[in-house]
């Protein structure tokens, strides 16, 4: 079963408007991480935020907040004020605290393009 | 040098060659990973160094052979590939494998490889 999935291959939004990318997962572990990577067409993974699992607020960095709902098992990234220089492809990931090999499971990723 | 880098960013081999990948990271982290971004597909871990020690194989093929010389340095050794290994080669790193919010892994750019 996939443990992390992105149902948007694709994204559009007008620069300076809020985007939501979605993200939802699948474990049994009660402790685990979600992270939000950003991958530019350069190729290098930009981490972006983070959030644990008992953590009882959203994370929130500059312009990137995550809405958790732990119920529904999803963990959105939000993105206000959209620049150009967001453009890119958006990596949701797990991280379970039982998994003592550092293992990083990525979803397929959703790619953002920004309009002018 | 600051972060983590990969060398060399573009390769291109044949099927009977053998080459070498190469990442080092400058930030004084203990674990490092390599990462297979294959089109159209999630990162798939291969292999995790913890302190030098390799504690993950994620079922790669012997045909890739990862070395862990020091906690700076990490390679992975290439011979007689197939033209389904093209595909874009991360390594990342991180202090240790601990799991939490300061522990989050940081990419190279990567090296986009080739097989003809």
């Amino acid at each position: 079963a996939q443990k992390i999935t992105q149902t948007q291959p694709g994204m559009f939004v007008q620069e300076k408007e809020a985007v939501t990318l979605d993200c939802t997962y699948d474990t049994s572990d009660p402790s685990y991480g979600l992270f939000w990577y950003k991958q530019p067409s350069s190729g290098e993974m930009i981490f972006l935020i983070y959030q644990g699992s008992y953590d009882q607020q959203n994370a929130t960095e500059g312009r990137y907040s995550l809405n958790f709902q732990k119920a529904r098992k999803s963990a959105n990234l939000v993105i206000s004020a959209s620049q150009l220089g967001d453009s890119a492809m958006y990596f949701c990931a797990m991280r379970e605290r039982n998994n003592q090999g550092g293992k990083l499971i990525f979803g397929q990723g959703t790619e953002l393009s920004v309009k002018p | 040098e600051t972060g983590v880098t990969q060398t060399p960013r573009h390769l291109v081999m044949g099927m009977t060659n053998k080459k070498s990948l190469k990442c080092e990271q400058h930030l004084g982290h203990n674990a490092m990973y390599w990462y297979k971004q294959s089109a159209k597909k999630p990162l798939e871990l291969m292999f995790v160094y913890n302190f030098k020690e390799q504690t993950e194989n994620n079922s790669v093929p012997s045909r890739f052979s990862p070395e862990c010389p020091n906690s700076s340095h990490l390679f992975l050794h290439l011979h007689t590939l197939q033209p389904e290994d093209s595909a874009l080669y991360l390594c990342a790193s991180s202090q240790d494998l601990r799991s939490g919010r300061h522990n989050e892994q940081f990419f190279g750019p990567g090296t986009r490889l080739t097989v003809l």
